[in-house]
């Protein structure tokens, strides 16, 4: 069991840049969950996946924000036009089919907006 | 909509000390209660959890207990250890969403001096 993997793990870039950040959920499990943490404050859902379908988006997900999943396996979440704000860290976690509370959080991607 | 709140820290002890970290919630449905841990560098870790009213929950020394009279779940240690030193997160999951979201209060910091 390699748990849930996050790539990178530290992101620096200039405002305005577009960023990609990839998850590798565990293998059989067939949810992904994408969650922003800033500092100082608890995980805020943003959007989930069941296999390669995308069920459900946060209100917090703007129009820059766009999460993919092709064929069920790994996911990208790509920030389009960064903004400070944009700046927090991005966690995925994965649960096993019939959902449940079995969630396995990967250790994030930290993304700081200069 | 749905809510956590949880005590503000940093919450600061000696070792052996008792342990209590206070949540309360909001919720329109029939909430499942959870305490995540997350530990310098590391991903969330699930401490433990409780689905139904009065259900206690508990793992490696930890409890916690299902409040429904006073929408409560706090945390609690009767001996922590320097190694406990970590951030604890309450969070919810209303099982009449289907997508098993978490909703997460702000967390609370814990340091145990030797």
């Amino acid at each position: 069991d390699t748990g849930v993997s996050q790539d990178p793990r530290h992101k620096i870039t200039k405002r305005g840049q577009n960023v990609t950040f990839r998850c590798d959920p565990i293998s059989e499990h067939n949810r992904l969950y994408w969650y922003r943490q800033t500092l100082g404050q608890g995980p805020e859902f943003l959007t989930y996946f069941q296999n390669e379908a995308q069920l459900e988006k946060s209100r917090l997900l703007s129009d820059r924000f766009s999460a993919e999943r092709p064929k069920g396996s790994f996911s990208t979440l790509e920030i389009q036009r960064t903004e400070q704000g944009d700046s927090a860290m991005y966690l995925c976690a994965s649960t096993p089919p019939g959902g449940g509370y079995g969630y396995t959080f990967g250790s994030g991607t930290r993304l700081t907006v200069v | 909509g749905n809510s956590v709140t949880q005590m503000e820290g940093p919450v600061t002890l000696s070792e052996e000390a008792f342990l209590t970290i206070n949540c309360t919630y909001t919720a329109t449905g029939y909430p499942s209660l959870f305490w995540y841990v997350q530990y310098p560098g590391e991903g969330l870790q699930l401490l433990l959890k409780a689905t139904k009213a009065d259900d206690k929950g508990s793992n490696k020394g930890f409890e916690a207990t299902y409040r429904k009279e006073t929408t409560s779940f706090h945390l609690e240690k009767g001996s922590v250890q320097v190694s406990d030193s970590a951030v604890y997160f309450c969070a919810l999951s209303d099982v009449l969403n289907a997508g098993n979201m978490l909703t997460f209060g702000g967390g609370t910091r814990l340091m145990v001096k030797p």
